[in-house]
């Protein structure tokens, strides 16, 4: 069966960094894009970004643009988001789905911005 | 880019039916059949409803369906029961050259 699991979030100060995680199983993951969403605390869900089954073509939203950046390892079956320049308005759970319709999410991991 | 508007909460008694709007602009459910929606109840990750503003991934069961008129996708939940009480959110692909997909703001079911 399908799985995503995410890793990597954690406390860090205003203006750190953080590189999250997503380590997937149970499917060919060098068929699909992948995507990170995240969900603020009590707030909805916003997309973040995703890149292609190849990694030669990445969308971000504005609000990541510059600071974050997307990739994927398709021998180690692995997604990442390296988070640069990390502000409070970061602060969120932070999902990968499979494909751009999100038909597979991992369980999420919480990244806290906080001096 | 905007979020799609969604009702904040919408409510009804076990047996009953509900529907929950996604109203966008020309721009992104008014010009895509890429619209879906997605279940979370508390606490835990959302999981795919309907997808394609229509279609029903497996296991998902028929008591869901959806469509689209103009600028506003639907979900309608029949036969309601005690566990479709959760957020729902809409997603619509969208024409925007930065950012591709757009959320709904979530609609919280609370089964009476």
């Amino acid at each position: 069966q399908v799985q995503l699991v995410e890793s990597g979030g954690g406390l860090v100060k205003p203006g750190g960094s953080l590189r999250l995680s997503c380590a997937a199983s149970g499917f060919t993951f060098s068929d699909y894009y992948m995507s990170w969403i995240r969900q603020a605390p009590g707030k909805g869900l916003e997309w973040v970004s995703y890149i292609s089954s190849s990694g030669s073509t990445i969308y971000y939203a504005d609000s990541v643009k510059g600071r974050f950046t997307i990739s994927r390892d398709n021998a180690k079956n692995s997604l990442y988001l390296q988070m640069n320049s990390l502000r409070a308005e970061d602060t969120a759970v932070y999902y990968c789905a499979r494909d751009t319709l999100f038909d597979y999410w991992g369980q999420g991991t919480l990244v806290t911005v906080s001096s | 880019q905007s979020a799609l508007t969604q009702p904040p909460s919408v409510s009804g008694s076990p047996g009953q039916s509900v529907t929950i709007s996604c109203t966008g602009t020309s721009s992104d459910v008014g010009s895509y059949n890429r619209v879906s929606w997605y279940q979370q109840p508390p606490g835990t990750a959302p999981k795919l409803m309907i997808y394609e503003v229509s279609n029903r991934p497996s296991g998902v069961p028929d008591r869901f369906s959806g469509s689209k008129s103009g600028n506003t996708a639907s979900l309608t939940i029949s036969g309601l029961q005690a566990e479709d009480e959760a957020d729902y959110y809409c997603s619509s692909y969208t024409s925007s050259s930065t950012s591709p997909v757009v959320f709904g703001g979530g609609t919280k079911l609370t089964v009476l």
